[in-house]
């Protein structure tokens, strides 16, 4: 079955460390995004992707770094600049084409 | 930067009130969905409206989308603790950049 997996789903880290959390798509996609929550709060774009080796800041992309070197995979590592690294991150894929967006499960993270 | 702007931003509401929340686009929409989601989960697909006027229900759960398809409404009727959460609108704006809004905190009291 096609679909978008993030792994972990929990994750915890030392402050001062940088972490990576990861993003798979089968779903031939071209686009990815990778979004955070924090608690009672939409969702804030942190870096997006519409093509393999290119992707743009969103909203909220200091202290993020991201990759795409294959369609499939889209990694985001959070670093130590980032000053509130605790959050839940969810990351989506879609197809334009089909005018259709589906998320991973998302991954929580809590810097300690 | 973000196009779409939900109102109201948190809402409180008894048990077996009716409510609605809207989404405005600055631009031309080509699509928009309406999805839930409860803090430290995924988000969970409600409806998709793509044509000015079309109305789609889902259990007591309402969407519109005007004419102009640049607004959507979402309605609840007798609210439930169970619709408590996050809603939020998204919508394909150009064709080519997928956007969420910023999201209403609903909140039921029994």
């Amino acid at each position: 079955d096609g679909g978008i997996t993030q792994s972990p789903k929990y994750l915890f880290r030392k402050e001062g460390q940088n972490v990576t959390l990861s993003c798979e798509q089968n779903l031939n996609h071209d686009a990815m995004y990778w979004y955070r929550q924090d608690p009672g709060q939409g969702l804030r774009l942190i870096y997006y992707s519409q093509i393999v080796n290119d992707f743009q800041k969103g909203d909220i992309a200091e202290g993020y770094s991201v990759s795409r070197e294959k369609k499939e995979s889209f990694p985001l590592t959070v670093t130590s600049a980032q000053k509130n690294p605790t959050a839940f991150y969810l990351c989506a894929s879609a197809d334009w084409s089909n005018t259709e967006a589906f998320f991973g499960q998302g991954t929580r993270l809590t810097v300690v | 930067s973000q196009e779409l702007e939900q109102s109201p931003q948190s809402l409180i509401v008894q048990e077996g009130k009716n409510l609605t929340i809207n989404c405005t686009s600055s631009k031309t929409l080509y699509g928009l969905y309406w999805y839930k989601q409860k803090y430290g989960e995924g988000l969970i697909f409600l409806m998709m409206l793509q044509k000015g006027g079309e109305e789609k229900s889902h259990e007591k759960i309402t969407a519109k989308l005007d004419e102009k398809k640049q607004q959507s409404s979402l309605h609840i009727t007798a609210s439930q603790p169970s619709h408590a959460g996050i809603y939020l609108c998204g919508a394909d704006s150009t064709g080519n950049q997928f956007y969420f809004g910023t999201g209403t905190s609903l909140t039921v009291i029994p």
